[in-house]
């Protein structure tokens, strides 16, 4: 059975630093998405990192995959109050999946305060 | 530019009751699924759809059912709501191609009293 975790599940964190989520998975895939939640909204796709060794940066966020190790970490630069939001991984339940299935991490809530 | 679109997007149920929460796609996507997301457990995958005439369970689907008729429709039903139904419901599309952009409608909230 697929288990997503992401660690931490709470950060508050000041504008200015730098910080990383990491998203541990337990089965092998080649895929993982990130996504960001704002109270009471719906989910927007930040990243989808296809192979091993994918980096992707969008202004102050950078994913990164690992799929040797399971791991994908996103990275926080030079953290502004505008990125407080939920963020979650999720990994495709099966091999060559998308849509028709993903397993969602319990999600990292962040605070950015000034 | 619709993307996702879910109805209701608020809805209070009495236990026993039955209901379908609507979802469209505009984008001609094959797949389509249903998820819930609880305080605390991130979302999980109730059913899911690889095109119309095919649909599977995922992790939770005790008390749901779905069809698709069409290839634009995917609707949830509660055939006999429960307080643990209490819910957020997501419905997302995404092309067949492996790696293509997941979307997430806005979502539907769901109280079973």
């Amino acid at each position: 059975e697929l288990k997503v975790e992401q660690n931490p599940l709470f950060l508050s964190m000041q504008e200015g630093k730098n910080y990383t989520i990491y998203c541990n998975y337990s089965t092998t895939s080649d895929r993982l998405y990130w996504y960001r939640q704002d109270p009471g909204k719906s989910l927007e796709s930040l990243f989808v990192l296809l192979s091993n060794g994918a980096v992707k940066q969008e202004g102050r966020l950078m994913a990164s995959l690992d799929t040797k190790a399971r791991l994908s970490t996103l990275h926080i630069t030079a953290a502004v109050h505008d990125l407080s939001a939920t963020y979650f991984c999720a990994v495709p339940r099966y091999s060559g999946g998308g849509a028709d299935g993903l397993t969602f991490g319990k999600g990292t809530h962040l605070i950015i305060q000034p | 530019n619709a993307g996702v679109t879910q109805t209701p997007k608020f809805q209070v149920l009495k236990t026993g009751q039955s209901m379908t929460l609507q979802c469209a796609q505009d984008m001609n996507h094959e797949y389509m699924s249903w998820y819930r997301q609880d305080p605390g457990m991130g979302l999980r995958l109730i059913h899911y759809s690889v095109g119309a005439g095919i649909t599977d369970q995922g992790e939770v689907p005790n008390g749901y059912n779905v069809s698709r008729s069409t290839t634009e429709d995917f609707p949830l039903r509660l055939l006999s709501a429960a307080p643990s139904q209490t819910s957020v419901y997501f419905c997302a599309s995404s092309a067949s191609s492996p790696g293509n952009t997941i979307y997430f409608g806005e979502g539907s909230w769901l109280t079973v009293v």
